[in-house]
């Protein structure tokens, strides 16, 4: 059956970067996409960017444009989500989660790896 | 840029009721690009529809999505315990390439 799972939980200081892995299973990986998710505390979902694995192809939202990326490997089947000079407000749940290709949909996730930013 | 905005913000019904959701877009969306996602505290999402009306793998068919342009409505036709969650609908925009959510409704019980 499909799996996403990410690492465990992060506690950063303000001004430090956080990388998140996300390792897929029982689909052949090269063939989806992977993108990232967050939401913060009682707040809504915020698409952060996406890999087209067979591609090494990425696109981010605006808003994180020199602060994210997303890397992968082939090899073990996993994406990597690096998020750079965090703040305080960076402190959210990120997901991963697949798009079956140019499906527009996210019919997978992983469990959430809660990142804390804080001084 | 689209935005998504789903009302009501909270809706308060009871189980066997008929819930109705709604998604409006600020600019008309392709339906093929909207879905409608379900969340528990503490869970990640969990896909419901596509294409506006199509329902994922597994999905009872109580849960129904409809709509084209600028306004998706998801609708559950006889509310289970089990469907008092937060929705959010969803869109894909070309131009730049950008997925967005509405703020979500939380269907709460009355």
């Amino acid at each position: 059956q499909v799996q996403l799972v990410q690492s465990g939980a992060e506690v950063k200081k303000p001004g430090a970067s956080v990388k998140v892995s996300c390792k897929a299973s029982g689909y052949s990986f090269t063939t989806h996409y992977i993108h990232w998710v967050r939401q913060a505390p009682g707040h809504g979902l915020e698409w952060v960017g996406i890999i087209k694995s067979s591609i090494d192809d990425t696109t981010y939202a605006q808003k994180f444009q020199g602060r994210v990326t997303v890397t992968r490997d082939t090899s073990t089947s996993t994406v990597y989500m690096e998020l750079s000079s965090l703040r305080s407000d960076d402190t959210a749940v990120y997901y991963c989660a697949r798009e079956p290709p140019h499906s527009y949909k996210f019919d997978y996730w992983g469990q959430g790896t809660p990142v804390t930013v804080s001084s | 840029e689209i935005v998504l905005t789903q009302s009501p913000g909270t809706l308060s019904l009871s189980p066997g009721e008929r819930a109705t959701l709604s998604c409006r877009a600020s600019q008309s969306v392709n339906s093929y690009f909207l879905a409608w996602y379900q969340q528990k505290p503490g869970q990640a999402p969990r896909l419901l529809i596509s294409g506006a009306s199509s329902r994922a793998t597994g999905i009872p068919d109580r849960f129904s999505g409809s709509g084209s342009g600028t306004d998706f409505t998801l609708t559950i036709s006889r509310l289970e315990p089990e469907d008092f969650a937060v929705y959010y609908c969803q869109q894909y925009d070309s131009s730049p390439p950008k997925y967005t959510f509405g703020q979500g409704t939380k269907l709460e019980i009355k």
